[in-house]
């Protein structure tokens, strides 16, 4: 199975601070990946998918970047409501593992 | 528009089994890959299985901590995918979600809750 490491667990971040998660495929998926977004009690929000395409009607500060093995979610202007959790998901093949996951808080 | 709604979900004692459904529509599903997906409470996101599509014969795969305990199956005639859970755990209380992979992009349902408990 393809294996997924997200970085950092954790990140505290100023509102309209840049900030990035970062994720690693244990061998090259091409550009099979999604980014999630999920707050508490919620269904998982899709963001980005194909690695770099935006979901329709999620805000322009969300972008992804990466192909192959190294992948990123990039939030150019961290706002208040995106305090959440944020999970990569590879879909190569025949599994779709996450990775651990990238607690966001918005000081 | 695409749309997939999980149920059967409920309370089972540890060792029972349970079946969930997952209904769809808007689309043909027989193209389709259909996963399932699990969280935990408290816990972060977990892949348990995929059905792929007619075209890769529908191949299953299933995730190391359900493997030889969970079967994924299909009706396509029914749009309806399942999830026959057996020999449950109370580490197996989750909220199961569908979820539809078209062209890459993939569709999620609702989700639907079993707790295994005694």
């Amino acid at each position: 199975d393809i294996q997924m490491t997200q970085s950092p667990s954790t990140l505290s971040a100023s509102v309209e601070d840049r900030i990035t998660i970062a994720c690693r495929a244990s061998e090259s998926i091409s550009n099979w990946l999604a980014w999630y977004q999920q707050k508490p009690g919620k269904a998982p929000k899709l963001l980005i998918y194909k690695a770099v395409t935006l979901e329709s009607g999620v805000p322009s500060r969300f972008s992804g970047s990466g192909s192959g093995t190294e992948f990123t979610l990039t939030i150019s202007s961290l706002q208040p409501d995106d305090s959440a959790t944020y999970y990569c998901q590879q879909y190569n093949g025949f599994s779709a593992m996450f990775g651990q996951g990238t607690k966001v808080e918005v000081k | 528009e695409v749309q997939l709604v999980e149920s059967g979900g409920g309370l089972v004692q540890p060792g029972g089994s349970l079946r969930l459904s997952c209904a769809t529509s808007g689309f043909t599903l027989s193209d389709h890959y259909m996963d399932w997906v699990r969280q935990a409470p408290g816990k972060g996101l977990e892949w348990i299985g995929r059905s792929t599509n007619k075209a890769q014969s529908y191949t299953t795969e299933y995730a190391a901590s359900v493997k030889g305990r969970f079967t994924i199956s299909r009706d396509d005639s029914k749009k309806s995918v399942y999830l026959q859970m057996n020999s449950l755990k109370a580490e197996d209380t989750a909220v199961y979600y569908c979820v539809s992979w078209r062209s890459g992009y993939p569709d999620w349902g609702q989700g639907t809750l079993v707790t295994v408990s005694s």
